[in-house]
């Protein structure tokens, strides 16, 4: 089974409006992080937001901001007022506290329109 | 934030011929070095974990003759693609972190290889 899930390979948005990347996870650990990352056409691997286990508020990062639904065991991205060089690939991803080996969702890939 | 450095950025190479990618952590130490291959819009597929001064622990399918992983520093992986062929091309990054599960992967740029 897979342990981290993005349903929507891609995904379009008018510029400044906002946009929500899905991402549910599976463990049965109770300590893990979830991470989003952006990559860019170039390639990098941009961190964006964190959001440990047991946090009891949703992370926030500027424009980026994360819907921890624990009990759902979700983690979806909002981006708000989006701009043109969002456009990129997002990927989800898990560090499990037993395993700290990352394991990453197959991406989604946002385009925003001007 | 952590800077990782990963280089060269492109390569060309024959089939045949061997190539050395190297990743380095610019401002900390990392204990821990994870080798990635990306294939066009698709996901990252983790090859091999590598530790400072062990083994590296090569996912399932990865050849370990084929991708040869050196930890020899905290600060220095290598990854050498043996004999590259044209199937071995696509892009390779790697990434460095700590092992507390807080602490967000720092990544390379990534590399670029083409076998011809």
């Amino acid at each position: 089974a897979q342990k981290i899930t993005q349903t929507q390979p891609g995904m379009f948005v008018q510029e400044k409006e906002a946009v929500t990347l899905d991402c549910t996870y599976d463990t049965s650990d109770p300590s893990y992080g979830l991470f989003w990352y952006k990559q860019p056409s170039s390639g990098e691997m941009i961190f964006l937001i964190y959001q440990g286990s047991y946090d009891q508020q949703n992370a926030t990062e500027g424009r980026y901001s994360l819907n921890f639904q624990k009990a759902r065991k979700s983690a979806n991205l909002v981006i708000s007022a989006s701009q043109l060089g969002d456009s990129a690939m997002y990927f989800c991803a898990m560090r499990e506290g037993g395993s700290y080996i990352p394991t990453f969702g197959r991406g989604t890939s946002l385009i925003v329109h001007p | 934030g952590a800077v990782v450095s990963q280089h060269p950025s492109r390569v060309i190479c024959k089939s045949g011929t061997s190539v050395k990618i190297e990743c380095r952590s610019l401002d900390f130490q990392a204990t821990t070095m994870f080798w990635y291959r990306q294939f066009p819009k698709k996901s990252l597929m983790l090859m091999a974990t590598s530790n400072e001064g062990s083994k590296a622990t090569y996912e399932q399918g990865v050849e370990k003759d084929k991708f040869l992983i050196n930890h020899a520093s905290l600060t220095l992986s290598t990854l050498t693609v043996t004999s590259a062929h044209p199937e071995d091309s696509s892009f390779y990054i790697c990434s460095a972190a700590d092992r507390q599960n807080s602490s967000p992967l720092h990544f390379g740029n990534g590399t670029r290889l083409t076998v011809t």
